[in-house]
Formats: structure tokens, C-alpha cells, sequence
């Protein structure tokens, strides 16, 4: 099955500052790679998402890029902000079918990154 | 608006109890997900649906159990037999890529 690794564990930043976190996949045949932000006591939010097909998505402050051939993914921000600071966690999934036809991906998910941004 | 409801926010178990933890969506989601949330760890999948009546296991599914008789629900009971049942624990659904996840249930062993 799919295994993602994911690092750094923790990430500590300066506001203002850039942060990078990165991810690896072992599943070739996965084709879709969103990236979540869980606060503390909550569940965990879709930031951006990126698909096979494409290498770069931008969206405000964040953007992800995606290298097929080495099956690594990563997460840029850009001018952190103190509200920024969060758990964030890369997936990856691959098509499947369910028993009524209907295609889906199964997200397998990387351990995690704390992200602290100091005022 | 649609989304993932679970409850209760918190619940305490005491020894040798079996809990329910609800989850219901209203996004007309075909696959449904339970996944546990140890502190500062990742999430590790308890048990999946594809399509109502119908479930599988995930990593680590031994001492709970799920059913699937309508689309829009997906209740996770947890069992005696879990030993360490102390955990976050969240709901997601979805029907082509992305998840959507619940706000979670953090359950406590008293």
C-alpha cells in the first residue's frame, strides 16, 4: 500500500519568514495530493490540493509543488503570520472504484508537521 | 450548510464500557471514515465505508467496531476490548478526492 513520509516532525519560524514542508509517496499510480491544517482541538481543514497533471498550484500565501518522478510533494508559506501556526498534514490517494461504480481516493496520510510562527 | 456532525464533542468512558460516537454528513458523501488521533501524532485509520452496507478495516481496528445502514450515517462503537481507547477521535467523508472531516470527539477513560 501507499506510505507517506513527512518532514519535518517541527518547524519553528519567525513571522515574516517562509516555511517549507516536504513529503514523499511511495505509490506511483497516486494522482491526487492535498495538504490539511488542523488547529488544536479540531479537525483538520483542506488548504490546498494539487493534482498529478499539474507541478505548481498558488493560492495567496501557500503553494504546493509536486515532483512525479522523484514522488515528492511540498508545501510552501510565505510571509507566515502567527495564525498560521498549526499541525499540517500531506496525503496522497490513488482512483478507486467502490462496489456502486462511483470513483474515490482513499487518502493516505503523513505524520505530521507542528508549525510555530513567533511574533 | 452540509458538512460532518459528530458527538458528542466529549465523552468519558469508564472501564469495561462500550461508546458509541456519532457521525452524520449531509454531503451526500459515498465514503465515510473513522480515524484515531494520539497527542502529537498523525491519524491512523480505525475503519472505512465505501457504500452503505458495506465496510472495511483499517490499521488498527481491533476493539471497535462500525455499521453502515444509511448513507448519511456511520456510528464507531468503541469496545471493552480497546485497552487504551484514551484518543481524538475524527469522522471524514468524501465522494471524489478530498476529505471532509468532522470537528471530532475526544474521548476519555475514567
Amino acid at each position: 500500500g501507499e506510505n507517506v513520509e513527512q518532514h519535518p516532525s517541527t518547524l519553528s519560524v519567525q513571522e515574516g519568514d517562509s516555511a517549507v514542508i516536504k513529503c514523499t509517496y511511495s505509490d506511483s499510480a497516486s494522482n491526487y495530493f492535498p495538504w490539511y491544517k488542523q488547529e488544536l482541538g479540531k479537525g483538520p481543514q483542506l488548504i490546498i490540493d494539487i493534482r498529478s497533471n499539474v507541478g505548481e498550484k498558488k493560492d495567496q500565501r501557500i503553494a504546493v509543488t509536486l515532483n512525479k518522478t522523484a514522488k515528492h510533494f511540498s508545501l510552501h508559506i510565505t510571509e507566515t503570520q502567527p495564525e498560521d501556526s498549526a499541525v499540517y498534514f500531506c496525503a496522497a490517494s490513488r482512483s478507486v472504484l467502490n462496489a456502486g461504480g462511483t470513483s474515490y481516493g482513499k487518502l493516505t496520510f503523513g505524520q505530521g508537521t507542528i508549525l510555530t510562527v513567533h511574533p | 450548510d452540509g458538512g460532518i456532525t459528530q458527538s458528542p464533542k466529549y465523552l468519558f468512558r469508564k472501564e469495561g464500557q462500550n461508546v458509541t460516537l456519532s457521525c452524520e454528513q449531509n454531503l451526500n458523501h459515498d465514503a465515510m471514515y473513522w480515524y484515531r488521533q494520539d497527542p502529537g501524532q498523525g491519524l491512523r485509520l480505525i475503519y472505512y465505508s465505501q457504500i452503505v452496507n458495506d465496510f472495511q478495516k483499517g490499521d488498527i481496528a481491533e476493539g471497535y467496531s462500525v455499521s453502515r445502514e444509511k448513507k448519511e450515517s456511520f456510528p464507531l462503537t468503541v469496545t471493552s476490548a480497546q485497552k487504551n481507547p484514551t484518543a481524538f477521535y475524527l469522522c471524514a467523508s468524501n465522494r471524489g478526492y478530498g476529505y471532509t472531516f468532522g470537528s471530532g470527539t475526544r474521548l476519555t477513560v475514567v
